[in-house]
């Protein structure tokens, strides 16, 4: 299976610049997406195939990559941005997760 | 307006089968791809499998045999169904669906539902 790692937390203030990073064991292709999660509620797609902004998603987010390395960029970020991000991939079966970046705005 | 929903039993006893239903609205199955993912509590999401538009399936293979998912387009209703359930297999159960091809991510999702497996 394609693992991906992220970084497990990152802690930043508001008005600031975050990248929170994913990298996958094997290419992906472009074929990443990023998904935001607050507690208790179900993951919202933020960004898919590396770099679309998924629609109704504020333009302070942003994704880039390809191959075995991505970003996802909050600018800048808002106190409302506490959550934990998850990348995905679909071009390996099985679809496969990341294991989380708690974003924590101090 | 596109809509999930998961309905299953809170708890089950080990060993036992889990089955939940995912009834969806605003969207017919003939035309939406829907991922069955779950999620332990406290820890990441895991895609468990997924029903193409076309009736195809697909599986992870980390749940060998022990996965099936169905559907019944007249009712709207994507299954799943999961055998000799153990502790691990405790975690809230999402089912997400996309219009857009199998390399496309799902974009909606349901609430969720927790489902507690007990000794």
């Amino acid at each position: 299976d394609t693992v991906l790692t992220q970084s497990p937390a990152l802690a930043v203030s508001p008005g600031e610049r975050v990248t929170i990073s994913c990298r996958a064991s094997e290419s992906v292709s472009t074929l990443m997406h990023w998904y935001q999660q607050k507690p208790g509620q179900q993951p919202t797609l933020l960004i898919y195939l590396a770099s679309n902004l998924e629609s109704g998603v504020p333009a302070r987010f942003s994704g880039s990559g390809s191959g075995t390395d991505f970003t996802l960029t909050i600018d800048p970020v808002e106190a409302d941005d506490t959550a934990t991000y998850y990348c995905q991939q679909s071009w390996n079966d099985p679809l496969t997760f990341g294991s989380g970046t708690k974003l924590e705005i101090k | 307006q596109v809509q999930l929903k998961e309905t299953g039993p809170d708890l089950v006893q080990l060993t036992q089968t889990l089955s939940i239903t995912c009834t969806v609205s605003g969207f017919s199955l003939t035309t939406y791809n829907v991922h069955w993912v779950r999620q332990p509590p406290g820890k990441g999401l895991e895609w468990m499998g997924a029903m193409w538009n076309g009736g195809g399936t697909d599986y992870n293979s980390a749940f060998k045999s022990r996965l099936s998912i169905s559907r019944d387009t007249s009712k709207s209703q994507v299954f799943l169904k999961m055998n000799s359930l153990q502790t691990d297999d405790t975690a809230k159960y999402f089912c997400a669906g996309t219009m857009y091809t199998t390399d496309y991510p799902p974009d909606y999702w349901g609430q969720g539902v927790m489902v507690t497996v007990s000794s």
